[in-house]
């Protein structure tokens, strides 16, 4: 089971829109709409801010919007704030019934 | 607010075991699916393991498949994983998270961890 592959980093400017893709296979990420986006700052817990592909929990910011394509899932940061500065996962269910997560990409705010 | 307390992590030898718990409260865990997410130093995370709401249905990763067993105890508001055969690369951070009834990978929830460190 390799992970999903995300980029390792991607940057932005304040106020900017970036994308961090999530590829998978037709066994997982194209197989099914349970693709979950979380935010992980260093030493505290993973926060969901994406399920089920493009559903946000209450108390998320709606700058925070997910999407899918094929095999590939995306997560889009609208009106990028300084603290976004954060290492974001995909996850996926599998063909197997198990959950796969992505390798993380790790996003600066310039 | 939803809490999950791991607790059980510490140091241990190659090939030995150990069973970490995760205590929730101020929600019904009989209600929820629950995973086991872990994350060695500097790297990603990395999934282990999930149990259905009701305990019948079990799975794991490739890594620990053979050696881990995930169980929970609803009575007890309890969530475990005993951890057998241990290696050094299953040093780690291990959470415990919340999901909804049927899995859909709406983890909610997550602990703050606890430390396995595997090692001679």
């Amino acid at each position: 089971q390799s992970a999903l592959t995300q980029p390792a980093s991607v940057s932005g400017s304040p106020g900017q829109s970036i994308a961090i893709s999530c590829t998978g296979t037709s066994s997982d990420v194209g197989a099914y709409n349970y693709v979950s986006w979380f935010q992980h700052h260093p030493g505290k817990a993973p926060k969901l801010l994406i399920f089920d592909v493009s559903d946000r929990p209450s108390g998320v910011s709606d700058r925070f919007s997910g999407s899918k394509s094929g095999n590939t899932a995306s997560l889009t940061i609208s009106g990028l704030q300084a603290e976004d500065e954060a290492e974001y996962y995909c996850i996926s269910q599998t063909s197997s019934i198990t959950w796969l997560f992505g390798g993380g990409t790790k996003l600066t705010v310039l | 607010q939803v809490q999950l307390v791991e607790s059980g992590g510490g140091v241990v030898q190659p090939g030995r075991s150990l069973k970490l718990s995760c205590a929730a409260s101020r929600f019904t865990l009989r209600s929820h699916a629950m995973h086991w997410v872990r994350q060695a130093p500097g790297k990603g995370l990395e999934w282990v393991a999930i149990i259905s709401y009701d305990g019948n249905y079990k799975f794991y990763a490739d890594s620990v498949r053979g050696r881990f067993t995930i169980s929970r105890d609803n009575s007890e508001n309890t969530l475990y994983l005993q951890m057998s055969s241990l290696r050094v690369e299953d040093t780690a951070v291990y959470f415990c998270a919340r999901d909804s009834r049927y899995s859909s990978g709406r983890i909610d929830y997550w602990g703050q961890g606890t430390l396995v460190t595997v090692s001679s």
